[in-house]
C-alpha cells in the first residue's frame, strides 16, 4: 500500500542552522501539508502545498520557513534559522484532490522527523 | 485555541468490550470529521472520517457518530482488541479555501487491557 516517507527521521541541530526537512508523497496526491507536535502539545497545522504554490499558512509558519516541491515527489520544508522552540516532531501529509466518495478529505501522514535543536 | 477538544486524556477497556472516545468541537463551520490512530514514534494512521451530512459512518469495527447540533461525535471500537492500544485523535476541517487542513484534539490514549 502506498504510503508516505519522511527522512530523516531524527534530525539535530544547532541554534541558527538551517534544517531541510524530507517528504515524499504519495504519488497520486495533489495536497501536501506539513504539521508539527511539540512534546505534550496538539498536532498543530503549518502549511499547505497544491499546484505548486502554498495554500495556505498557519501563524506559525513565519518567514523562517518555507515549502519547496523540488522535482515530481520531493517535498521539503525549510527551517532557515532553528530556535529551541522548533523542537518538535513535524509530519507530512498528503490527500489526493477527490477521495473515493464525494466527501472524502483524508489525509495520509509520515512517520514523522524528530527534530532536536540545542 | 481549543476548537476540539478531548475532554479524556485515557481510557481503559477490557478486551472483547466497546471503546468509545469522545471528541466535541466548537467551529460550527467544520464539516468534515477524522478520527487517526497514533503508536509512539510513528504518524497519525487514518482510521475512518465522516461528513457533517451524515450522523454514522461504519467501517468494520469502527464506528462514527456526529450529533452536529451537540457539536459531539464519538468513535465507537467493538469489540476492543489489545492491539487497539494507542491514542486516538479526533480531527475537524472546513471548506475556507481549498485545503483542508486538519484541526486535532489532544487526544486519548486507549488502553485495551487482555
Amino acid at each position: 500500500e502506498p504510503e508516505v516517507t519522511q527522512t530523516p527521521s531524527h534530525q539535530v541541530t544547532q541554534m541558527g542552522q538551517e534544517v531541510i526537512l524530507r517528504c515524499v508523497p504519495i504519488s497520486n496526491h495533489l495536497y501536501f501539508y506539513w504539521y508539527r507536535q511539540i512534546l505534550g502539545q496538539k498536532v498543530e497545522f503549518l502549511v499547505s502545498f497544491y499546484n505548486n504554490e502554498i495554500s495556505e499558512k498557519s501563524e506559525i509558519f513565519d518567514d523562517q520557513f518555507s515549502v519547496e516541491r523540488p522535482d515530481g515527489s520531493n517535498f521539503t520544508l525549510k527551517i532557515r534559522s532553528t530556535k529551541l522552540e522548533d523542537s518538535a516532531m513535524y509530519f507530512c501529509a498528503s490527500r489526493i484532490r477527490f477521495g473515493q466518495g464525494v466527501y472524502s478529505y483524508e489525509q495520509y501522514f509520515g512517520p514523522g522527523t524528530r527534530l532536536t535543536v540545542t | 485555541d481549543q476548537q476540539v477538544k478531548q475532554n479524556s486524556p485515557s481510557l481503559s477497556v477490557q478486551e472483547g468490550r466497546i471503546s468509545i472516545l469522545n471528541c466535541d468541537y466548537t467551529n460550527s463551520m467544520f464539516d468534515y470529521f477524522l478520527w487517526y490512530k497514533k503508536y509512539p514514534a510513528e504518524g497519525p494512521t487514518f482510521l475512518i472520517s465522516i461528513s457533517s451530512i451524515k450522523d454514522k459512518n461504519e467501517d468494520g469495527r469502527f464506528t462514527v457518530f456526529l450529533n452536529k447540533s451537540a457539536k459531539h461525535l464519538s468513535l465507537h471500537i467493538v469489540p476492543s482488541q489489545p492491539g487497539d492500544s494507542a491514542v486516538y485523535f479526533c480531527a475537524a476541517s472546513q471548506l475556507s479555501g481549498s485545503a483542508r487542513q486538519l484541526t486535532f484534539g489532544s487526544g486519548t490514549q486507549l488502553t485495551v487491557l487482555p
